[in-house]
């Protein structure tokens, strides 16, 4: 079984400044990666996704995020926040060899960007 | 661009309704998911649908739960006798492997047990 930790709840940034939100994950066989981004009163939308080869993809938004297969963990991180990055993001992972793909989501992470 | 839809956005009921929630997904995917989340808490998922059966479940989907998928559009999830903790927000997903690697999230149904 999988399990997914964003270590962060809630993170405060002022807009213009840097953001990194942390995940970790733990499976006991390879795994696909996701983040999701979900704005208020709004579904889940998908921001990057890791499923093989470079370890850093990019997003939309300007999002990006690392995978580290040693410390196993998937952080997301923006060189620079906008107001309009203030949202829940979630962190997400599904099993390779899982044909139903279901996937487990950690607590998410609520980014507040402030002016 | 293709999406999943959901109705209805909002739905109340009384506890020891029954409710069923309704799905339209990308109509080229053959996989298809219902997730909730709680307010204020994580998604967490539900169960996974492939050729007509239920392929996987997590715990939560217990035998008030029954998904459906009447004809070839709709997928609904029906909970038989709601209780007050099963108020959350019920997203579908659906799945077009394996020309596609990611699910793709329908907007979601707020359901209200009063």
């Amino acid at each position: 079984a999988q399990s997914v930790t964003q270590l962060d709840s809630q993170v405060p940034v002022f807009e213009e400044a840097p953001v990194e939100l942390r995940c970790n994950y733990s499976s006991s066989v390879s795994v696909y990666l996701f983040w999701y981004v979900q704005y208020p009163n709004q579904g889940l939308q998908l921001l990057l996704k890791y499923l093989s080869g470079s370890t850093l993809v990019k997003g939309i938004n300007g999002f990006e995020a690392e995978f580290n297969k040693s410390q196993t963990s998937f952080h997301l991180r923006k060189p620079s926040v906008h107001i309009s990055d203030t949202a829940e993001y979630f962190c997400a992972v599904s099993e390779r060899n899982n044909a139903g793909n279901m996937l487990t989501f950690g607590g998410g992470t609520r980014l507040m960007v402030k002016p | 661009e293709p999406e999943v839809t959901q109705t209805p956005s909002h739905q109340v009921t009384q506890m020891g309704q029954e409710v069923i929630l309704r799905c339209v997904p990308i109509s080229n995917h053959l996989y298809f998911y219902w997730y909730r989340q709680i307010l204020g808490q994580k998604v967490e998922f539900l169960v996974s649908f492939y050729n007509n059966e239920i392929s996987e479940k997590s715990e939560i989907f217990d035998d008030q739960f029954s998904v459906e998928r009447p004809d070839g559009s709709n997928f609904t999830l029906k909970i038989r006798s709601t209780k007050l903790e099963d108020s959350a927000m019920y997203f579908c997903a659906s799945w077009g492997a394996p020309q596609e690697d990611e699910q793709y999230f329908g907007p979601g149904t707020r359901l209200t047990v009063t």
